[in-house]
């Protein structure tokens, strides 16, 4: 089973800044199956990135991701009151999909 | 609009049995894999269980193979998780989620509590 380690484990960010999130795996991850999420308090998951980079249908273009093999990073370039949730990473292969254990991103 | 309905939670004994249902609609079922996703009380997310699009390929996490059985009606747009044997780190809410294609899940429903108490 791949592992998914997220770091940092939470963020302190004012509004406006750029937050840039790590999702390292325990080996080689495709990169058309690392996706990335955002769940704010209450909610059910919502797709952000998929196949590494690609934006999913109506998330703004200050979102992006990047990444290859083993790390993999989601930029979010100018903070906005919404954006303050949690994020994981998840991937898939043979089979089996894994989650990240997430980031926090906080409002300092 | 896609719409995941997830019905079936509640308070169950350790030991004892639990079926959760998912009415889908807005899309055509059948086109798509289907999986299940929990979340335990402040805790991150947890692959649960997965179906391909004919049912006929279902998959597993390893905290629940041999406990869990998922499956679907693609005549009725529904999907069905049959939990066994249920644990008290089995507590969560239970997503049922959309595969997308791409190894990822593109929709969610909001989720039914289960919780394993005696």
């Amino acid at each position: 089973e791949i592992v998914l380690t997220q770091s940092p484990g939470t963020l302190s960010l004012s509004p406006g800044e750029r937050a840039t999130l790590s999702c390292r795996a325990s080996q080689s991850v495709t990169s058309s199956y690392l996706a990335w999420y955002q769940q704010k308090p209450g909610q059910a998951p919502r797709l952000l990135i998929y196949d590494a980079s690609s934006r999913a249908t109506g998330i703004p273009d200050r979102f992006s991701g990047s990444g290859s093999g083993t790390d993999f990073t989601l930029t979010i370039t100018r903070l906005e009151p919404e954006d303050f949730a949690v994020y994981y990473c998840q991937q898939y292969g043979n089979s089996q999909w894994t989650f990240g254990q997430g980031t926090k991103v906080e409002i300092k | 609009e896609v719409q995941l309905l997830e019905s079936g939670g509640g308070l169950v004994q350790p030991g004892r049995s639990l079926r959760l249902s998912c009415a889908a609609s807005g899309f055509s079922f059948s086109n798509y894999g289907m999986s299940w996703v929990r979340q335990a009380p402040g805790k991150g997310l947890e692959w649960v269980s997965g179906i391909g699009r004919s049912g006929g390929r279902t998959y597993y996490g390893d905290s629940v193979k041999g406990r869990f059985t998922i499956s679907r009606d693609n005549s009725k747009d529904t999907l069905d998780l049959q939990m066994n044997s249920l644990r008290a780190d089995d507590t969560a809410v239970y997503y049922c989620v959309r595969n997308r294609g791409g190894g990822n899940f593109d929709y969610w429903g909001q989720g039914t509590l289960v919780t394993v108490s005696s």
